[in-house]
């Protein structure tokens, strides 16, 4: 079965540089989340769309900005990085519509700030 | 606010014996919980599921029963594998006012079985 799909799946950044994570959801869901997991630590939820539409946020820096796309696709962009920002981040998508509404995730973007 | 607590690791089990791993929450409304694992240098992939008191989910010979008077939802398993070596997390999901479910995490349990 289809899953989720993030790219890039490593990417290496100089501090105060820029990033963009793809996510990909599974064909048909129509929500995605996106979570930073820091080393050693628990995901933490940054923010999420529903149908194109923001539709809850987290603890997401203002340095950070995302958007879902017509194609349900969503990018999580990073500006002036941190050695901070270093972290795991998570895509996960499901489909509200769903008797079960349950996400699932990708394998993740490791961000490497340098 | 809602937040998982869960056992601290590590845990190291010799292979067959017993797991437990505690997970209790604290939640406004009534969640769902799940047990998602982590294996080295992946991605997180859900585990087993419970919407509603009393519901158990299973999968891969884990098992987990949602108690709603002891606020936990504890993960179990009667004869461990090396395979099952990973991280552990718990979360509760609480449904936002769009209708979609943000997830909470425990702090994950990181389990390593031995031969």
């Amino acid at each position: 079965a289809a899953g989720v799909i993030q790219s890039p799946r490593h990417l290496i950044k100089e501090k105060r540089e820029t990033a963009t994570l793809k996510c990909y959801p599974i064909p048909r869901h129509d929500t995605v989340y996106w979570y930073q997991q820091g080393p050693g630590q628990d995901p933490q939820f940054l923010i999420s769309f529903y149908e194109k539409m923001q539709s809850d946020k987290g603890s997401i820096p203002d340095r950070f900005s995302a958007q879902q796309f017509s194609d349900y696709h969503s990018e999580l962009n990073m500006s002036s990085l941190e050695l901070g920002d270093s972290a795991l981040y998570f895509c996960a998508s499901s489909f509200l519509g769903g008797s079960t509404d349950t996400q699932y995730f990708g394998p993740g973007t490791r961000l490497t700030v340098l | 606010g809602n937040s998982v607590t869960q056992m601290e690791g590590p845990v190291t089990l010799s292979e067959e014996a017993f797991l437990t791993i505690n997970c209790t929450y604290t939640a406004t409304g009534y969640p769902s919980l799940f047990w998602y694992v982590q294996y080295p240098g992946e991605g997180l992939q859900l585990l087993l599921k419970a919407t509603k008191a009393d519901d158990k989910g299973s999968n891969k010979g884990f098992e987990a029963t949602y108690r709603k008077e002891t606020t936990s939802f504890h993960l179990e398993k009667g004869s461990v594998q090396v395979s099952d070596s990973a991280v552990y997390f718990c979360a509760l999901g609480l449904i936002s006012n769009f209708g979609n479910e943000k997830l909470t995490f425990g702090t994950g349990t990181r389990l390593t079985i031995i031969p």
